[in-house]
């Protein structure tokens, strides 16, 4: 297994509070990924890494910033959570961007947003 | 953004039996991941298909990409309970990010 790790397992917070999901990783992959699953919508990319510092937006990235100072996190916050936000996050790593290259993806943590 | 759809939603049979399911798009694709998810856990990759036409075998299961690199279905013969799960499709559509499906949510009745 992969070694990617995601904290916390299990969130519940409330409308206006700020959340921040980490994601750990010991493969020392350069890209790394932050998704949210939905019901209906399958995985949906918020934001991607692609090096320190380096980031870009993805699919659905309103309401969500990221930040990645050390190869091995990368962090995803919600300013300030709506209950839209209620949704399962995965975070994946992998070694290349190509159209070949295998994603590897944490365990996920579920969010509600009361 | 790119669509995939995938089909059926939900597919529930007895352990035994054969099924396939498909995974569609109006556009092509550069290559086709197709990924296995379990409750509580994060996807993990099945097979990649990157040659139209191109089959792939995986002990009982079966990936196919079709010849105009649109679509891309996957049959499983003889269905085991292990085999239950949510089934994603994943597609490159040229340099974009990779697109996944909405899922097959397969349940293998014993």
């Amino acid at each position: 297994d992969a070694g990617i790790t995601q904290s916390p397992r299990h969130k519940v917070t409330e409308t206006g509070t700020p959340v921040t999901l980490r994601c750990h990783q010991t493969e020392n992959h350069r890209y790394m990924y932050w998704y949210r699953q939905d019901p209906g919508h399958g995985l949906r990319l918020i934001h991607y890494s692609y090096g320190v510092k380096d980031t870009d937006k993805g699919e659905v990235s309103d309401g969500y910033s990221v930040s990645r100072s050390k190869t091995e996190d990368f962090l995803l916050t919600l300013e300030s959570a709506t209950s839209s936000q209620t949704s399962v996050y995965f975070c994946a790593i992998s070694f290349g961007l190509g159209s070949t290259d295998t994603q590897y993806f944490g365990p996920g943590t579920r969010l509600t947003v009361l | 953004t790119q669509l995939l759809e995938q089909s059926p939603q939900f597919l529930s049979i007895q352990e035994g039996e054969n099924l396939t399911v498909y995974c569609n798009s109006s556009s092509v694709f550069s290559s086709l991941q197709w990924y296995r998810q379990e409750p509580g856990e994060g996807p993990v990759l099945l097979v990649t298909v990157v040659t139209g036409g191109e089959v792939k075998k995986l002990k009982r299961l079966t990936f196919q990409f079709g010849d105009a690199r649109k679509d891309s279905s996957l049959h499983i013969t003889a269905a085991q309970p292990g085999d239950t799960g949510l089934y994603l499709c994943a597609a490159h559509f040229g340099n974009e990010k990779l697109t996944f499906g909405t899922g097959t949510r397969l349940t293998i009745i014993p």
